[in-house]
């Protein structure tokens, strides 16, 4: 299995801070990397797929880059309802597995 | 509307057997693959397995296989997951999801279903 190291497990920030998340790979899985958002209560929500390419109706300040084995997620001006659990999958190969979750909390 | 609609809640005690549903509706549901995925309380997300809608193609993770069963009934546009002796461990929600791509599996999960929580207790 490839197994996924996301980083931080959790982050305290404020409404219009830019945020970070890293996802490393134990091996190369060229772009077949996966961005979700979780909010208490509710089904995951794909944010990005194939490393940078945004879901449709998802803002163009959630913004993923990388390849290979390291990718990020970046938030370019936190928002309310940005506030969340974020995950990782890979996809290039199965078991697709996920990363631990970012926890972003308000500051 | 794409959506995923799975079965209620279920409390069941160990040894009994389950089987819980997500049907899909608004897209060809033959041309796709549904992914489960299990979240136990207060932790992350464990993927856990997929099926091709339309010939029943199923990939285990092997942190899975042999513990439950994915299986589906194209002719109402329903995937199932499945076990035959719960245990205590097996407390968990479990939501459904259908990968963005028809052919390939590499995309992601574009639509999920709401989840159906699991209890299992003596």
């Amino acid at each position: 299995d490839i197994q996924m190291t996301q980083s931080p497990s959790s982050l305290s920030a404020s409404v219009g801070d830019r945020v970070t998340i890293t996802c490393r790979t134990s091996q190369t899985i060229d772009n077949y990397l996966n961005w979700y958002q979780q909010k208490p209560g509710k089904a995951p929500k794909l944010l990005i797929s194939a490393a940078s390419s945004l879901q449709r109706g998802v803002p163009s300040r959630f913004r993923g880059s990388g390849s290979g084995t390291d990718f990020t997620l970046t938030i370019g001006s936190l928002q309310p309802e940005d506030f969340a659990t974020y995950y990782c999958q890979q996809s290039y190969s199965t078991p697709q597995t996920f990363g631990q979750g970012t926890k972003v909390e308000i500051k | 509307e794409v959506q995923l609609v799975q079965s209620g809640a279920e409390v069941k005690k160990p040894g009994e057997s389950l089987k819980i549903s997500c049907k899909g509706s608004g897209y060809t549901f033959t041309s796709y693959w549904i992914g489960w995925v299990r979240q136990m309380p207060g932790k992350g997300l464990e993927w856990m397995g997929i099926i091709y809608a339309g010939d029943s193609d199923t990939r285990y993770s092997p942190s899975f296989q042999g513990q439950v069963t994915i299986s589906v009934d194209k002719s109402i546009n329903t995937a199932y997951l499945q076990w035959s002796s719960l245990k205590a461990s097996d407390t968990a929600m479990y939501y459904c999801a259908k990968l963005k791509t028809g052919t390939h599996i590499n995309y992601g999960m574009d639509v999920w279903g709401q989840g159906t929580t699991v209890i299992v207790s003596s």
